[in-house]
């Protein structure tokens, strides 16, 4: 199962964008990238995916490298309710279930 | 509104005891899953199931058993083989194309 890498933690002053890097050398042509993110004692929720071209939702953005081996996850203007854990995981459209979440990058936002 | 619900939020085990986690989904996913994060942890896979009356072992099986008799639920067990069952229980589920959904969790305590 293809694995990512993401910083242990981050962190972001207030009402500042935060770029959250994420890199997937090992990644297939049938591979999404998904990103999710986990609030404390809740569970993880869905922000935003993409296969090759850059995706913006009404959450954030997410910018794909060109070679996809890596994406980097914007967050335009950070606020303290964006702190939490951040998942960047590969997805495929059909196929194996058994998707790896890492330990995440830990967001920490300023005020 | 379609989602995924897990009970009870809250729950203690005495030394030696049998505890059984709900999940329902009413998304019409095919595949579901149990992940256990511990404290600053990541997410571990326990069970994940694609399909009614089929499931798989994730990464820490040992001490856990599911069911999947029907495609809205995929209950966990925690026996009391499991040495250490103390954290935070997650179900979700997924679908071709659609990512995860999670459920907002179990609080597994031993007392």
């Amino acid at each position: 199962d293809a694995k990512t890498t993401q910083p242990n933690s981050m962190e972001s002053n207030e009402e500042e964008p935060v770029h959250l890097p994420c890199n997937h050398s090992t990644i297939s042509g049938t591979d999404y990238i998904h990103w999710y993110r986990q609030l404390p004692s809740q569970g993880p929720e869905y922000v935003i995916h993409g296969l090759t071209s850059n995706v913006n939702n009404r959450m954030a953005s997410l910018a794909i490298a060109e070679d996809r081996k890596s994406s980097t996850l914007i967050l335009h203007r950070a606020t303290l309710r964006d702190a939490a854990v951040y998942y960047c995981i590969l997805m495929p459209y059909s196929g194996t279930y058994k998707y790896i979440f890492g330990t995440g990058t830990r967001l920490k936002v300023l005020a | 509104d379609g989602g995924i619900t897990q009970s009870p939020k809250y729950l203690f085990r005495k030394e030696g005891q049998n505890v059984t986690l709900s999940c329902e989904q009413n998304l019409n996913h095919d595949a579901m899953y149990w992940y256990r994060q511990d404290p600053g942890q990541g997410l571990r896979l326990i069970y994940y199931s694609q399909i009614v009356n089929d499931f798989q072992k994730g990464d820490i099986a040992e001490g856990y058993s599911v069911s999947r008799e029907k495609k809205e639920s995929f209950p966990l067990t925690v026996t009391s083989a499991q040495k250490n069952p103390t954290a935070f229980y997650l179900c979700a589920s997924s679908s071709p194309g659609s990512g995860y959904t999670f459920g907002s969790g179990t609080r597994l305590t031993v007392v």
